[in-house]
């Protein structure tokens, strides 16, 4: 069974830090591209990052460029995210989620999500 | 930056058919798909690929894409399928970013 367990939410100040991770199980995690999405309290859904195979290529939504880094540890079947700089805007409920072995793939595997809130 | 627009809302009687449509330039061209989320859950995928259904996904849901909308069929709706919907696409156009629609909420009378 595929399972995506997220961790590292909580409170942070504006101008904070931040490190997310997300604990994969129950596939062959270094086969497929892996994708942060975030959902500000209700809104709705907002990709923030992709990170290839081997990390050899990501991508970011515009918003968070410079500011967040998308990483993976295939050794350790796990993916991060690591948030500068944070802002009131950048509180949401964090997804790590699985899409295939090339761009342009569904996001069929998703964690339960961790929450990020950004407030002094 | 590419986007996606969908209706805030759509309602349906159960057993009838919802319809939902996600509009975007050229969409015909992309590859679509399409997301359910319950309340205090994560999104499960429904359609991929405009039309192909993930196993478990009922046959009740469908999708085509054509010109410049995708819609997302629910047929003989159930009280179950209340949820909000999700159209998804990518965009190589625009730095290689991944783009979620505007979100529906559909509403099972």
């Amino acid at each position: 069974e595929v399972q995506l367990v997220e961790s590292g939410g909580g409170l942070v100040q504006p101008g904070g830090s931040l490190r997310l991770s997300c604990a994969a199980s129950g596939f062959t995690f270094s086969s497929y591209w892996m994708s942060w999405v975030r959902q500000a309290p209700g809104k709705g859904l907002e990709w923030v990052a992709n990170i290839k195979q081997d990390g050899s290529e990501k991508y970011y939504v515009d918003s968070v460029k410079g500011r967040f880094t998308i990483s993976r540890d295939n050794a350790k079947n796990s993916l991060y995210l690591q948030m500068n700089s944070l802002r009131a805007e950048d509180t949401a409920v964090y997804y790590c989620a699985s899409f295939g072995t090339a761009l342009a793939s569904p996001f069929d595997y998703w964690g339960q999500g961790t929450l990020v809130t950004v407030s002094s | 930056s590419y986007v996606l627009t969908q209706p805030p809302s759509v309602s349906v009687a159960p057993g009838k058919t919802a319809r939902i449509t996600c509009g975007g330039n050229n969409i015909g061209s992309k590859s679509v798909h399409w997301y359910q989320q319950k309340p205090g859950q994560a999104p499960v995928l429904v359609i991929y690929y405009d039309s192909d259904r993930p196993s478990g996904i009922p046959e009740r849901f469908s999708g085509s894409n054509s010109g410049n909308t995708a819609t997302l069929t629910i047929s003989r709706v159930e009280a179950g399928d209340e949820a909000d919907y999700y159209c998804q696409v990518w965009d190589s156009s625009s730095d290689h970013q991944d783009v979620f629609g505007t979100g529906t909420k559909v509403t099972v009378l």
